[in-house]
């Protein structure tokens, strides 16, 4: 079964709206990471989060990792953060293994 | 900022064809991947090196070779391509300094096989 599970599958949102998504994990972890894919396809790298709270401009990443689960909160959400949010889980030392996203949809 | 490029970005070819993917990183990061992504099931790892001649195995190969033949370049090849390799493929480098590992990835390279 999938190790990394995320939830919504996918959003839609009012501009200015905000936003939480949600990832779990079903082993346990070292730590995990966020991703944001834009529309066209590439790939960045949002928070290396091990455990806590982190925060960049809107987004904010909380990781409980006992619990295995991290969240993804947007606040005041514009046109531009529509794409697709990944998280992905490192364990023991391998490469990391990710969940199959949240497709956030922003509209005016 | 590292920079990974893929070539070529998109690519046909017919089933039994061979394709060869390439990634060329240019930070001298030790770590190297190639990972596919298809709806439903998200990015899932291929092949994987952590240097020039190493090659480890991800959760997805069969049916895909890789070679690290140096440093900074890595290569996917399918030697017979079948339509179940239709996917978009990504390259991606890390440093993998300490627990902290900052993926950094390519634009991706879209392959159809008919």
């Amino acid at each position: 079964g999938q190790q990394v599970q995320q939830s919504p599958a996918s959003l839609v949102l009012q501009e200015g709206e905000n936003a939480e998504l949600q990832c779990n994990f079903s082993t346990s972890l070292n730590s995990m990471q966020w991703f944001y894919q834009r529309p066209e396809g590439s790939l960045v790298s949002l928070f290396y989060n091990p455990s806590g709270t982190k925060q960049s401009g809107r987004l904010t990443s909380t990781t409980v990792i006992k619990e295995r689960r991290s969240s993804l909160h947007i606040s005041s959400s514009q046109i531009t953060d529509s794409g697709t949010y990944l998280c992905a889980m490192e364990q023991g030392g391998r490469a990391l293994i990710f969940g199959t996203g949240t497709t956030v949809s922003v509209s005016p | 900022e590292a920079a990974v490029t893929q070539s070529p970005r998109n690519k046909v070819t017919v089933t039994g064809g061979n394709v060869t993917l390439s990634c060329r990183q240019t930070n001298s990061h030790n770590y190297m991947y190639w990972y596919r992504q298809d709806t439903g099931h998200g990015l899932r790892l291929i092949h994987y090196s952590y240097g020039a001649g190493n090659l480890q195995i991800g959760d997805v190969p069969d049916g895909y070779k890789a070679t690290r033949t140096t440093q900074e370049d890595f290569f996917l090849l399918l030697e017979l391509a079948s339509p179940s390799q239709t996917s978009l493929y990504f390259c991606a480098s890390s440093a993998r300094t300490g627990r902290a590992e900052t993926l950094y990835f390519g634009s991706g390279t879209r392959l159809t096989v008919l």
